[in-house]
């Protein structure tokens, strides 16, 4: 059974600094992995999708990377904002399946 | 470009009483999901469909039905509420590229 984990669950962080979130899967045999963003009390905003034939993907300040053999992915935001305060979780979807496991998320405040 | 949008936004239950939570898409998406998010647990897939007339159990489906009459519409319904049931329920449609969109959420207290 597919298991996504992210560590840490909570991150404060000072503005202006780049960090790493981390996303970790128990089965490697994976469709596509996805970033979202959540504020509170709204809806999951997709940040990156990364199909399992890719490496990594990139939109601006965010970079995600995917290594399957390992069951990783890692989420970097560079020149954090204070904007950037969020939960991110991680969803994966395995092949021959409709159905996305979320992580239970980390919680980032950047301070200005 | 409304993208997912649920109703209501907001909701308070009696035990017993039934609801029904409405999503609409209009991306033209095949499959669509309905999750709920409880703290420390996530978001828990309760029932989902790979389009029109198909329906799916997820990994958590009891206390709950679900209809795809539309291709553009997913309901979730409740006949019986409890108190287990609180919770925010999310709906969200898959693009064809593999992109989830998300609904901005129906808070639910069952009383």
């Amino acid at each position: 059974k597919q298991e996504v984990t992210q560590i840490p669950a909570a991150l404060s962080v000072p503005e202006g600094e780049n960090l790493v979130l981390n996303c970790s899967f128990t089965d490697s045999a994976i469709y596509n992995l996805q970033w979202f963003r959540q504020d509170p009390g709204k809806g999951l905003t997709s940040l990156l999708l990364i199909q399992s034939s890719q490496r990594e993907q990139t939109s601006g300040r965010l970079n995600a990377s995917l290594d399957k053999s390992s069951g990783r992915s890692t989420l970097y935001i560079a020149a954090s904002q204070p904007g950037d305060s969020a939960t991110y979780l991680c969803a994966v979807r395995q092949p021959g399946t409709y159905k996305y496991i979320f992580g239970t998320g980390t919680r980032l405040k950047v301070l200005a | 470009n409304a993208g997912v949008t649920q109703t209501p936004k907001f909701r308070v239950l009696k035990t017993g009483q039934s609801m029904t939570l409405l999503c609409a898409q209009d991306m033209n998406h095949e499959y669509m999901y309905w999750y709920r998010q409880d703290p420390g647990m996530g978001l828990r897939l309760i029932h989902y469909s790979v389009g029109e007339g198909t329906t799916a159990k997820g990994e958590v489906p009891d206390g709950y039905n679900v209809s795809r009459l539309k291709k553009q519409n997913f309901l979730l319904g409740l006949e019986s509420a409890a108190p287990s049931q609180t919770s925010v329920y999310f709906c969200a449609s898959i693009g064809y590229v593999g992109e989830a969109f998300f609904g901005q959420g129906t808070r639910l207290t069952v009383v």
